[in-house]
């Protein structure tokens, strides 16, 4: 099955400064690549995905990259502020175009420093 | 208002009980799915189900079961053999679309601890 590998586990970034999530998938047929974000208590909730199609996705200060040579895919977000503070999850299909199965990442938690 | 409810949101049960959580949506998607979290970890498919009275064991099944009888329901039931169970669980559902995997919307998520 999928596997996907998601570093680092924490970030401490300054506000206005740039995050960047990395992760790595295994399955080459995986093709739709989802992020979320998750704050305390709650249900995550999708924040961007981008397809095998595609390398790249912007959505203001939010964008996902995608390499499929080499089998990874990164989460930008530029001039932080407080409230992106939380954990950031991406994901990866399980691949083949009959299953629906999302393989999730273990998780990201960005602190973002007054 | 659309969306993905779960109830209850806090859940206490004592070892050797079976408890069910709820999870309803009234987005008309096909497809629904139960996650288990664990604290500073990655979500883990438990079940999903793709159609009415149809469903699979995702990754960490023993000890859960689950019913498809309606499209809008998708309850899971942690039985007594579920070694683990405190846990935040969480309902998903997506569409399907032709061209696979869609977008996986979630709920608020249930928290459940055993005493």
């Amino acid at each position: 099955g999928e596997n996907v590998e998601q570093h680092p586990s924490t970030l401490s970034v300054q506000e206005g400064d740039s995050a960047v999530i990395k992760c790595t998938y295994s399955d080459s047929a995986s093709n739709y690549f989802p992020w979320y974000k998750q704050e305390l208590g709650k249900g995550p909730q999708l924040i961007i995905d981008i397809r095998s199609n595609v390398g790249e996705k912007k959505d203001q200060r939010i964008a996902v990259t995608l390499n499929k040579t080499a089998k990874h895919f990164s989460l930008h977000i530029t001039e932080t502020q407080p409230e992106d503070s939380a954990v950031y999850f991406c994901a990866a299909s399980s691949g083949g175009s009959n299953d629906y199965k999302l393989s999730f990442g273990a998780g990201t938690t960005v602190t973002v420093r007054a | 208002d659309g969306g993905i409810t779960q109830s209850p949101k806090y859940l206490f049960r004592k070892e050797g009980q079976n408890v069910t959580l709820s999870c309803e949506q009234n987005l008309n998607h096909d497809a629904m799915y139960w996650y288990r979290q664990d604290p500073g970890q990655g979500l883990r498919l438990i079940y999903y189900s793709q159609i009415v009275n149809d469903f699979q064991k995702g990754d960490i099944a023993e000890g859960y079961s689950v019913s498809r009888e309606k499209k809008e329901s998708f309850p899971l039931t942690v039985t007594s053999a579920q070694k683990n169970p405190t846990a935040f669980y969480l309902c998903a559902s997506s569409p399907i679309g032709t061209t696979g995997t869609d977008t996986q919307y979630f709920g608020p998520g249930t928290r459940l601890t055993v005493l």
